[in-house]
């Protein structure tokens, strides 16, 4: 399975954006780079996911460098909600998630 | 109601036993999953079921078995029960879009 590197912590202050790095150097063509986040006592939900291009939802942004080998999940105003462990993950799809330890996001008030 | 539904929340249980662990889905979707978590660790695929009559081991199966007794239910349990499977245990379900998971099952082995 293709692998991610986070670092292992971030902090940000309220109300600021927030860029997480992921790295992915050796990407294949048909993987698609997702993120999920784990709330404090919940099971994880799905951010957003893409494989090309840039995306947006309601909840953030994926930039994804043109050679495929990093992205970066950006929230655009983080909350006090917002802290929580992030995930980047590589997967074919229709493939079973295998997860790193990810991100954790301390949002400072 | 939600989407993927783990029953129950909590429990506890002694060394030696049985539990079964339930987990259903209102998503339609094929594929299911058991995933569990260590305090302070990330989480670790035990099993996982792309149909109905397909079941695949994880990452970490020994020690557990899984019944996928319909497409909406996969229940996972643990034959005999030990203290390191002391853990956080999460039913997902996916389509082509991504994951759902369930709110979790914390299990306490005594």
């Amino acid at each position: 399975d293709a692998k991610t590197t986070q670092p292992n912590s971030m902090e940000s202050n309220e109300e600021e954006p927030v860029h997480l790095p992921c790295n992915h150097s050796t990407i294949s063509g048909t993987d698609y780079i997702h993120w999920y986040r784990q709330l404090p006592s919940q099971g994880p939900e799905y951010v957003i996911h893409g494989l090309t291009s840039n995306v947006n939802n309601r909840m953030a942004s994926l930039a994804i460098a043109e050679d495929r080998k990093s992205s970066t999940l950006i929230l655009h105003r983080a909350t006090l909600r917002d802290a929580a462990v992030y995930y980047c993950i590589l997967l074919v799809r229709y493939d079973k998630i295998i997860f790193g330890k990810g991100t954790r996001l301390h949002i400072l008030p | 109601d939600a989407d993927v539904t783990q029953t129950p929340r909590n429990r506890i249980t002694k060394t030696g036993k049985r539990i079964m662990l339930e987990c259903s889905q209102t998503k339609g979707h094929d594929r299911m999953y058991w995933y569990r978590q260590d305090p302070g660790l990330g989480l670790r695929l035990i099993y996982y079921s792309f149909d109905v009559k397909d079941i695949n081991k994880g990452e970490i199966s020994d020690g557990y078995s899984v019944s996928r007794q319909a497409q909406a239910k996969f229940s996972l349990s643990l034959e005999s029960a030990i203290p390191n499977q002391t853990a956080l245990y999460f039913c997902a379900t996916s389509d082509v879009y991504g994951y759902t998971f369930g709110s979790g099952t914390r299990l306490t082995v005594v």
